[in-house]
């Protein structure tokens, strides 16, 4: 059962320009969380999901941040007209339920640097 | 979300048992604790959850007071490869979807 896959590993953007993450779930796992991270800090939760469905998008700043997971194919989340500041590690996880007493899996996460 | 305080870094030499405390004053009666370890350039790990008193796995064990205002996570003989940033969480209230991640304690394992 292969793990969360996230691609690409590394995406290099200039201001301005836009960034498509993309994140496969774990087999059977309808739920998918991704978090930021910047350097030296703790994941800051960012959006969950279900299918075709945004269950909670506290953390996700107001502009230019969006997410999706569709019936068919990876969740993904875009970043339009990206700034230096959006430049971090940002890691998908999946997990069987939606109670975050549960364990959520963790992809390898998509380094993002804005040029 | 319960807030939690844990060190910022702890040093530890190998074979040495390492004890990190995390304090959560204020959890809830539904929360669980749940700790996860990062190394560097990947994302987080489950390691170990418990309610209350003691859990124990192949990884490492939980120590946790009948007042559940803190909790313990013990790492049996560590090796070079413990080094990594462990994380505290308190979550599991209805409701409450994503997990809160502080900035968690750096362990480095020295030879």
């Amino acid at each position: 059962n292969a793990g969360v896959m996230q691609n690409p590993r590394h995406l290099v953007r200039r201001r301005g320009q836009e960034a498509r993450l993309r994140c496969s779930p774990m087999k059977g796992h309808s739920h998918v969380y991704w978090y930021r991270q910047l350097p030296e800090e703790g994941l800051k939760f960012m959006v969950y999901l279900q299918k075709e469905n945004i269950i909670d998008e506290s953390g996700m700043p107001k502009e230019r941040f969006s997410a999706e997971f569709p019936k068919e194919g990876p969740s993904i989340l875009r970043i339009q007209q990206v700034v230096r500041g959006d430049s971090a590690a940002y890691f998908c996880a999946s997990s069987p339920y939606g109670d975050s007493s549960y364990e959520q899996y963790f992809g390898p996460g998509t380094r993002l640097t804005v040029t | 979300l319960a807030k939690t305080t844990q060190p910022i870094s702890m040093d530890s030499y190998e074979g040495q048992e390492v004890n990190i405390t995390c304090s959560h004053n204020n959890i809830a009666t539904n929360d669980y604790i749940t700790w996860y370890q990062q190394f560097p350039s990947q994302g987080p790990r489950f390691i170990i959850q418990g309610y209350k008193t003691k859990v124990t796995n192949e990884v490492a064990s939980l120590f946790i007071p009948a007042d559940r205002k803190s909790s313990t996570l013990s790492l049996p003989r560590v090796s070079l490869s413990d080094t990594a940033v462990y994380y505290c969480l308190v979550g599991g209230t209805t409701g409450a979807n994503n997990l809160f991640f502080g900035t968690g304690t750096r362990l480095t394992v020295i030879p």
